[in-house]
């Protein structure tokens, strides 16, 4: 069965420092992956998903994830955090051609100017 | 291209009544999704349609819930008998094809939030 572990529930940093957000997932198949972001009562946007190319994944606003078989983890990182990245960052999974998307906890990024 | 339209964006409903929650997928979507987050909580599937037909509502609580693709118009999600713990995000999303995330994934609209009181 799949699973997403999202290991932290919120996430503070400093404006111009890096972001960290950490994901495990669980999966009996080749997983995709993605990353969609929330901000306060607003929709939810694709950040960047993995479907078995690259394993280093490149997304919008400068956001990035490396897909890492042998830990199970789907980390998302970006080199230095702005005020507007605070929002809530949920990871997902799906397995092969599964519409069903398994949503994690979600973690709350907040940026300290 | 207006992209998922949902509506209304908040509703409110007093215990026992109904809501009614609209979904316009995107253009030439002919796939529809319904996800519900409870507060603290990631999205939950709750039922996939295509025009005319049920899918999938493996999601879909027993009772008090139903959800339509008509041939013409949006898609709903009706909740009949509201309790407080309906009370939830309700985001539906669309896709061109038969649900293969690799290939077409998923468009999401903006949300219904629901508040029964």
């Amino acid at each position: 069965a799949q699973s997403v572990t999202q290991l932290d529930s919120h996430v503070s940093v400093s404006e111009g420092t890096p972001v960290l957000l950490r994901c495990n997932y669980s999966s009996s198949y080749s997983p995709s992956l993605f990353w969609y972001v929330q901000h306060p009562n607003k929709g939810l946007q694709l950040l960047l998903k993995y479907t078995s190319a690259a394993t280093l994944v490149k997304g919008i606003n400068g956001f990035e994830a490396e897909f890492k078989k042998s830990e199970t983890s789907f980390h998302l990182t970006k080199p230095s955090a702005h005020m507007s990245d605070a929002a809530e960052y949920f990871c997902v999974v799906s397995e092969g051609s599964n519409y069903q998307l398994i949503w994690g906890a979600g973690t709350k990024l907040i940026i300290k100017p | 291209n207006a992209g998922v339209m949902q509506n209304p964006r908040h509703l409110v409903r007093r215990r026992g009544q109904e809501a009614r929650l609209r979904c316009s997928p995107m253009k030439g979507h002919s796939h529809v999704y319904w996800y519900r987050q409870l507060p603290e909580e990631g999205l939950k599937f709750m039922v996939y349609l295509q025009k005319e037909n049920i899918i999938d509502e493996s999601g879909m609580p027993k009772e008090r819930f139903s959800a339509e693709f008509p041939k013409e118009g949006p898609s709903i999600l009706r909740i009949q008998q509201v309790v407080r713990g309906d009370s939830a995000a309700y985001f539906c999303a669309s896709s061109i094809g038969n649900g293969n995330l690799g290939n077409y994934g998923y468009t999401f609209g903006s949300g219904t939030r629901l508040t029964v009181v």
